[in-house]
């Protein structure tokens, strides 16, 4: 394992629902990640939290908001996803930006 | 337009033999590039990175080279093992905008038969 931790591992949720997934680096890095990953598609960056602060939102709709109270911890609250959104959602950190990042195992995320 | 563009097709091969995969880039000017590993339903893995004033770079049984002329970087595995399979991305930073990102290719899916 690579010191990026992430849960769930699998969640299936209905389009009403509100859920979140975590995110924690054992690594001392500043800045982290949110990517998703859908079949046949490269990876697509979602937000960037540098120091804490959000310095990317990669156009991401509403339903998808991220929070970041430390360096160390990550979320990304979903709330009235469509089926769509279902994809392989990664969380990643690096030492800067720029650098080597370290993925977590991922989220696997149906909606139903 | 900004692409990468890595081999879209699986490549297979033999057990023992070296498996080289193409990373192609238009309109970016990276200072350097790097390679990932990942396997199914799993999040990448970082394997190497290589600068753009270093031509080639080794570790173990994986090289890298980059030609910043072509725009492309190429990795090759020697004695391949089935172990070795999985799908490979490479990736660039991209300094446009506030933040320095990286941006991945598609991956190229390596299957090493025994």
């Amino acid at each position: 394992e690579t010191g990026v931790t992430q849960t769930p591992r699998h969640l299936v949720m209905g389009m009403t629902n509100k859920k979140s997934l975590k995110c924690e680096q054992h690594l001392g890095h500043n800045a982290m990640y949110w990517y998703k990953q859908s079949a046949k598609k490269p990876l697509e960056l979602m937000f960037v939290y540098n120091f804490k602060e959000q310095t990317e939102n990669n156009s991401v709709p509403s339903r998808f908001s991220p929070e970041c109270p430390n360096s160390s911890h990550l979320f990304l609250h979903l709330h009235t996803l469509q089926p769509e959104d279902s994809a392989l959602y990664l969380c990643a950190s690096s030492a800067g930006q720029g650098s080597e990042q370290y993925f977590g195992p991922g989220t696997r995320l149906t909606v139903t | 337009s900004q692409k990468i563009e890595q081999n879209s097709e699986a490549l297979n091969i033999q057990e023992g033999k070296t498996a080289t995969l193409t990373c192609n880039y238009t309109n970016y000017s990276p200072a350097y590039l790097q390679w990932y590993r990942q396997d199914p339903g799993r999040g990448p893995v970082f394997l190497l990175l290589i600068r753009e004033n270093e031509k080639e770079k080794r570790k173990e049984r994986l090289k890298v080279t980059f030609d910043t002329t072509l725009k492309q970087s190429l990795f090759h595995i020697t004695a391949s093992q089935p172990a070795d399979s999985a799908t490979y991305l490479c990736a660039l930073v991209d300094y446009g905008g506030a933040t320095n990102k990286l941006i991945f290719g598609t991956g190229t899916l390596l299957a090493v038969q025994p």
